[in-house]
Order: structure tokens, then sequence, then C-alpha cells
């Protein structure tokens, strides 16, 4: 029961680059979420995704690019990788009930150099 | 903008204490109220969530809710060394996303 993976786990890349952070969740869950996590900002949303093919901005979506082609996966692209990107990436998922709870995955750790 | 508050902590106590975690948040539609805990390099892990005023227990870990006040609180009983970690609170904030607080630092001494 693997639940939600998250990959690659750490990635470190170079200024300009274009980097992939992958999400997968075996659960079947509707919603799908993607955070950044910084000292002193706590979670912040990027993007997250109702259903397939249907995707919305969080709180800081600049730079950031997401799609869901299938209901299993939530790909984030950095499509040109700044410094100020370097952070801890969780993708979460929920449920479609009314509870709204949501679990997340081990996280991604970028550097950006 | 909807924010969730939390003192950053660190709170102390010791083994065998009752720790008090408290969150207050300025949407007052928010509905439902949920508990993280975040082990250093970890990601957070639900513990529980409450949806209505009053108390909600699970083991050692009561949730307190009070909507007239827009305060939710953890208390967690016979608190333990390993209970040492970061707590987030958040809250539901509309089409199924939850607004976290920056968390509460928790060290349980033996």
């Amino acid at each position: 029961d693997a639940g939600i993976t998250q990959s690659p786990r750490y990635k470190i890349t170079e200024t300009g680059r274009q980097v992939t952070l992958m999400c997968h969740q075996t659960w079947s869950h509707s919603y799908m979420f993607w955070y950044r996590q910084d000292l002193g900002h706590g979670l912040r949303l990027i993007y997250y995704s109702a259903a397939a093919d249907i995707t919305d901005k969080g709180e800081v979506p600049d730079g950031y690019v997401v799609s869901r082609s299938k209901t299993e996966n939530f790909p984030l692209t950095l499509e040109s990788a700044t410094r100020s990107q370097t952070s801890v990436y969780f993708c979460a998922s929920s449920g479609s009930g009314a509870s709204y709870e949501q679990y997340f995955g081990p996280g991604t750790r970028l550097t950006v150099t | 903008q909807k924010e969730v508050e939390q003192n950053s902590g660190p709170l102390s106590v010791p083994e065998g204490a009752i720790a008090s975690l408290n969150c207050t948040y300025s949407d007052r539609g928010s509905q439902s109220f949920f508990w993280y805990r975040q082990y250093s390099g970890k990601s957070p892990e639900l513990i529980m969530f409450i949806y209505s005023n009053g108390d909600k227990e699970d083991g050692r870990f009561t949730a307190q809710l009070n909507k007239a006040s827009q305060y939710v609180s953890l208390l967690i009983r016979d608190s333990q060394p390993s209970d040492s970690a970061t707590y987030l609170c958040a809250a539901h904030s509309g089409y199924s996303t939850l607004t976290f607080g920056k968390g509460t630092m928790l060290l349980v001494s033996p």
C-alpha cells in the first residue's frame, strides 16, 4: 500500500533549468495539491487539482506549471528554476468527502544553484 | 486574506505533563480544522480534525473548537519525548483547500 509517493526525493539543479517533480497516489483521491515549505513561511499552496484536467492556482503559483492527465498523477514543473525556488515541496491528496483532510507525500528537497 | 496564527514556540513541557497547543483563525466561514504533526525532515502527518464546537478526543489527544472565539486547540496528555515535533494547525478555506499556520514546536523533556 504505497499511498502517496513523490520523486525524486532530492534534486539539485542549476538556475534556468527545467525541473519536474512527480507525485503519484494510489487512493483514487479526487483532489491533489502541491505545497512548498520554507522557514518563516510555513506551508504555502502552489497549485491544486479537483480532478483530471482541472487545476487551479494557489497562493504562490508564479514560476510553476502543473498538469493532471490521470487521476493518480500530478506533476509539478519549474519551467526555468530560480534560486528562490529552493525549498521542500510536498504533494498531498484528499478525497471528495466533506471532511477535507489531506494526506501528504514524503516530500522533495529541491536545491537550485 | 485568510490566516491561521500559531505561537512558534518552542513550547517546553516535562514528560508526563499536558501540552496545550493553540491556534486562531481569521475566516469565520471555516468549518473544519485540522492538526498535523511534523517531525524534523519529515512530511506533515494528520493527527485529527474537528468541525463541531466542543471537544473531540482520540487517545491522548483532544482537539477543542470554539467558533465564536475563532480558536482551536490541541491537548496532548501524558506527553512523551516522542511527541517532540512541530504541530501545524489548518483551517478549511474553501474549494477543498486548507490554510496552514506556521506551526508550534513542542519539546518534551525526559
